[in-house]
């Protein structure tokens, strides 16, 4: 099947500095999502983004899905952007569940 | 517009007993899937439903796991005989029907506890 691979897996920021998360896939995909858990363990959903770029406040997402990566940025965080962050993909061009990377454990320090 | 909701959001078991978790789709969507996070690791698939159907649950363990989706009600992930190992949150996901790929959302979780 296929395999998601994220990095790093953790990182330590002080509050309001910029970060990049990594995540490569190892076959095409026609679809990705990244997610956000928050301490309390909630997936809250961040982006839809099969291709191109697309932004949502401080944080924006690029996926070039014929070099099989995308990129979750984060501008100046805040303590409320810690958590993992996790990157999905279907395991094959029909399928719908999702199979996702190991994520990236993110802790922003005040 | 509610989200998907999942009860109870937490359930404690003793070794042996059975455990019943429940999941209602967000408004419009008809397509469910369940996922199991054991501590400390990533989230995996387990199950994929539509209504009275089981489309794929590749990611079920072989015994002990069952999953319905009925025509009235809510979608019922049902473990018998719990064990230590069961112990894990699980989340309900729920999308759209149309054809292809569409965005999941994920619900609260249910997080098990096996005594």
């Amino acid at each position: 099947g296929i395999q998601v691979e994220q990095s790093p897996p953790d990182l330590i920021l002080q509050e309001g500095a910029n970060s990049t998360l990594r995540c490569n896939f190892s076959d095409s995909v026609n679809n990705l999502q990244w997610f956000h858990q928050n301490p309390w363990g909630q997936l809250i959903n961040l982006f839809y983004i099969p291709s191109g770029t697309k932004q949502n406040g401080r944080l924006s997402a690029t996926t070039v899905a014929t070099e099989r990566y995308s990129l979750l940025y984060i501008s100046s965080s805040q303590t409320t952007d810690s958590g993992v962050y996790f990157c999905a993909v279907p395991p094959s061009g029909s399928a719908r569940q999702l199979t996702f990377g190991s994520g990236t454990q993110l802790t922003v320090l005040p | 517009n509610a989200g998907v909701m999942q009860n109870p959001r937490h359930l404690v078991r003793r070794r042996g007993q059975e455990a019943r978790l429940r999941c209602s789709p967000m408004k419009g969507h008809s397509h469910v899937y369940w996922y199991r996070q054991l501590p400390e690791e990533g989230l995996k698939f387990m199950v994929y439903l539509q209504k009275e159907n089981i489309i794929d649950e590749s990611g079920m363990p072989k015994e002990r796991f069952s999953a319905e989706f009925p025509k009235e009600g809510p979608s019922i992930l049902r473990i018998q005989q719990v064990v230590r190992g069961d112990s894990a949150a699980y989340f309900c996901a729920s999308s759209r029907r149309d054809r292809g790929y569409n965005e999941q959302f994920f619900g609260p979780g249910t997080r098990l506890t096996v005594l």
